[in-house]
């Protein structure tokens, strides 16, 4: 079974430029999450997606950030524009909700640059 | 207020000498508990989780966790420690959110270094 896939593994940018990060979530995964994770901490929740509902994005900073999902299976996430402090690994995760555990499954994660 | 607390920012072992990584968490009901790791660029690999039942519980690469309800802790335990575990460790709680879905709350992690 093939796991959580994101790309680029590795972004390099300019600040004020804008850049964008894709996830596909383990087949039949209703749930799909971002985290942002900087060095040396946890990661933290940006966004969940139950399908295609965006059901928990009140740590998602509006002004610059957007995701979408359109058709309930893989995911963007954009940055626009980019700050040196967006400079951090982007996780994406993916669930399929039985039992309702919590248990993520997650991908190898983004690495953003500003410059 | 729902946490996790992860005592030991840096742990330093030699090859084969035992580990345990120490977690705490604060939560008013039943816990679902994890531990991940993160090997350096690399996502969360999940390690071992607990729901239920025995409280030892057994997870991959040779660790094992034990939930001490008296304790509110949730320790991660491996007898040899091996080069390739220097990463990571991540303990995290399933905790309900209003909801009625599961989120997990993170501890800040422990990073592990082995020393050959």
């Amino acid at each position: 079974e093939a796991g959580v896939v994101q790309s680029p593994r590795y972004k390099i940018i300019e600040k004020k430029q804008p850049v964008a990060f894709w996830c596909n979530p383990i087949s039949g995964h209703n749930t799909l999450y971002w985290y942002l994770q900087n060095l040396g901490q946890g990661p933290e929740l940006l966004i969940r997606y139950e399908n295609e509902e965006a059901v928990d994005d009140s740590q998602l900073p509006k002004d610059r950030f957007s995701a979408e999902r359109l058709k309930g299976v893989d995911s963007t996430l954009k940055i626009q524009p980019a700050e040196l402090g967006d400079s951090a690994v982007y996780l994406c995760a993916s669930s399929s909700g039985q039992g309702n555990t919590g248990e993520l499954f997650f991908g190898e994660g983004s690495r953003l640059t500003v410059l | 207020a729902q946490s996790v607390t992860q005592p030991d920012i840096h742990i330093t072992v030699s090859e084969g000498a035992s580990l345990e990584l120490r977690c705490n968490y604060s939560y008013g009901a039943t816990p679902y508990l994890f531990w991940y790791v993160q090997s350096p660029g690399q996502g969360l690999q999940l390690l071992l989780k607990y729901f239920s039942g025995d409280t030892l519980v057994q997870g991959i690469k040779g660790f094992e966790a034990e939930f001490k309800r008296s304790q509110s802790s949730f320790n991660l335990r491996k007898p040899s420690v091996h080069w390739s575990d220097a990463a990571e460790y991540f303990c995290a709680v399933g905790a309900l959110n209003a909801g009625n879905n599961r989120k997990l709350i993170w501890g800040l992690g422990t990073s592990l270094a082995v020393n050959p």
